[in-house]
């Protein structure tokens, strides 16, 4: 049950895209297809933003979108918005297990 | 749409427990698994453990085998997360998050509820 791998930190200006990788192993990302994403504000509760890979809960931003290939998942941001700074979790499924990632935090230059 | 709303923020001296409560409204426990979720100050989410509906049974995180217990009142629709053996280290923010019966994400969280260890 080791925690998935992020960037520390990652950063564009406003209108870029940005991409944050996830990497675990075949018992976990690479073995379900249940990696969801979080954004978490200073202060805040985690808010999904992304499940089951790529889909998107009823009012998050298309901007916002994920994908996986092997054992890495990637969180996309397109057209960087200021409010898009923030905290972005990874989390997949491992088997009645859970797993998160250790976090990147977005900064909007 | 769930609301969650969790207990008021908990000092405690190390060697001593702690229960977390997660008061449910908009659905019925039954109709959710209830999982926990800390942070600790500065650091990431942390996957403490909740209720598997394919196995039945809670499945708690090996780090926390042995020290922490999660049980449900149906009747009150309020899971609870006790921690015992508190240390230091388990000074953080815990959240409680449901997962509903055939999805792999957590939706909804509750508030969270400040834990502070120290002596």
């Amino acid at each position: 049950q080791s925690a998935l791998t992020q960037p520390r930190s990652v950063s564009g200006s406003p209108g870029q895209s940005v991409t944050i990788s996830c990497t675990g192993t075949s018992s976990d990302v690479g073995g379900y297809n249940y990696v969801s994403w979080y954004q978490q504000h200073p202060g805040k509760a985690p808010k999904l933003m992304i499940y089951d890979v790529s889909k998107r809960p009823s009012g998050v931003p298309d901007r916002f979108s994920g994908s996986k290939s092997g054992n890495t998942a990637s969180l996309t941001i397109s057209g960087l918005q200021a409010e898009d700074e923030a905290d972005y979790y990874c989390c997949s499924y491992a088997g009645s297990y859970m797993v998160f990632g250790g976090g990147t935090k977005l900064t909007v230059l | 749409q769930v609301q969650l709303v969790q207990s008021g923020a908990e000092v405690k001296k190390p060697g001593a427990s702690v229960k977390v409560s997660c008061k449910v409204s908009g659905y019925t426990l039954t109709e959710l698994s209830m999982h926990w979720v800390r942070q600790a100050p500065g650091k990431g989410l942390e996957w403490m453990g909740g209720f598997d509906p394919e196995d039945g049974e809670t499945i708690y995180a090996q780090k926390f085998q042995g020290r922490v217990t999660m049980t449900e009142d149906t009747s009150t629709d309020t899971a609870y997360m006790e921690l015992s053996s508190l240390r230091s280290e388990d000074t953080a923010v815990y959240y409680c998050a449901p997962r509903w019966g055939g999805s792999y994400q957590f939706d909804y969280w509750g508030q969270g509820t400040l834990v502070t260890v120290s002596s």
